[in-house]
This record gives C-alpha cells, structure tokens and sequence, in this order.
C-alpha cells in the first residue's frame, strides 16, 4: 500500500500560470482533503470530499478548485497562481464513519514567482 | 477565530525527560481530538487520539490528557528520545463533520 501520493513533490509558477496538484489514496476511503502549511499558520482546510461526487468548501477555498475525479483521486487546481499561494500542500483522506483519523501524503513545495 | 490553539511554537526538553505539548480550544462541541507529528519535508502522521468521553488515552510513551471544562489538552512524551524532534500539531473534530482543525504547531527539540 502507497498510502497517498502526491505529485509533483516541488513546482514553481509565474504569477498568472496555472496549475493541477494531483492525490490519489489506495485505502478505499471515502473523504478526501486538501490543506496548505504555511509558517505560524498551521494546517488550514481549503476544500474537502466527503464522498465520491461532492465538495464543499473549508477555511481559505479562494483561488483554488477541486474535482472528485473518482473514489481515489482528488485534484487541486489553481487557475492563476498569485505570491500568496506559496505555500505547501498536503492531500489527506479519512474513512470517515469508521474513523476520524486522516492519513496524509508527503505533500507539494509550490513557489509562486 | 482561532479555534484549537498551541501557544508554545516551541520546546526544548532533556533526553529521558517528559515532554509535555498544549492545546487549547474555543468550541465546547468538539467531541474528539487527535496528534500528528511531522518531520520535515514529511506529511504529517497520526499519533494518538482521544474522544470527549474520555479523559485520558495511553500508547506506549505517548499519554493524551484532556480537560474538557477548561478546554484543554495536552500531550506527555515520556521518556523523550532524539527521534521525537518534530512538529506536533493537534487538532479536533466534530463526529458527522467530516473535517478537522488543526493547531498551530508545536516544535519540539529533544537534546541528547
């Protein structure tokens, strides 16, 4: 078992440019997340799946979008990268019902230039 | 509003001394609570966790206190070990939710 992956492991960007952060889990979860690291900041929420065929919203969606590809996979998108979005990102799934606990990826370096 | 706090972002401790990490939170609904740890250049990964029903949970050196009318938890290391360097990060859910929230982060050091 990989667990969740993430790719890439380091990307950097030009204001403006656009890009796809991709997960996938091989636990059968059910809910899939995404979350950015900054210093001081701990980890904020920025959209959740909580099964295939829906998202919702967490703390700091602005600027970003998600697609619930299917049970694996969940993608991040930035459509125009901004300085405010460097950051690191990490993915994280739960089989929420059975357990509270996330499990997440080894996450993406982004540089926004 | 920051809901769960962690006001230490970091902490020096003694090999073979207890390590003791905080956290604090605002919303008396939180009914579970977990630790990650997580070393850089790493995700984060799942420590312990503990259930409002409870008070304390147990898992070898590692010891989860919570304090449900001051709003408190902590963490106790006991004995800290080199390979305990790390951020910790708690945070704490609601059953039905689905989501977590994450403190701040607390770095430990641990010197030999």
């Amino acid at each position: 078992n990989a667990g969740v992956t993430q790719t890439p492991k380091f990307q950097v960007l030009k204001t403006g440019q656009s890009m796809t952060l991709q997960c996938a889990q091989d636990m059968n979860h059910n809910s899939m997340y995404w979350y950015r690291q900054d210093p001081g900041m701990g980890l904020r929420l920025i959209y959740y799946s909580a099964s295939e065929g829906t998202t919702d919203k967490g703390e700091v969606p602005n600027g970003y979008n998600v697609s619930r590809l299917n049970k694996r996979e969940f993608s991040l998108r930035l459509e125009s990268a901004a300085p405010s979005q460097t950051s690191v990102y990490f993915c994280a799934s739960s089989d929420w019902g059975s357990s509270e606990t996330q499990y997440f990826g080894p996450g993406t370096r982004l540089l926004v230039l | 509003d920051q809901q769960v706090k962690q006001n230490s972002p970091s902490l020096s401790v003694q090999e073979g001394r207890i390590s003791i990490l905080n956290c604090d939170y605002t919303n008396s609904m939180f009914d579970y609570f977990l630790w990650y740890k997580k070393y850089p250049a790493e995700g984060p990964t799942f420590l312990i966790s503990i259930s409002s029903i409870k008070d304390k949970n147990e898992d070898g050196r590692f010891t989860v206190f919570l304090n449900k009318s001051a709003k408190h938890l902590s963490l106790h290391i006991v004995p800290s070990q080199p390979g305990d360097s790390a951020v910790y990060f708690c945070a704490a859910g609601l059953q039905g939710a689905q989501k977590l929230v994450f403190g701040q982060g607390t770095r430990l050091t641990i010197n030999p």
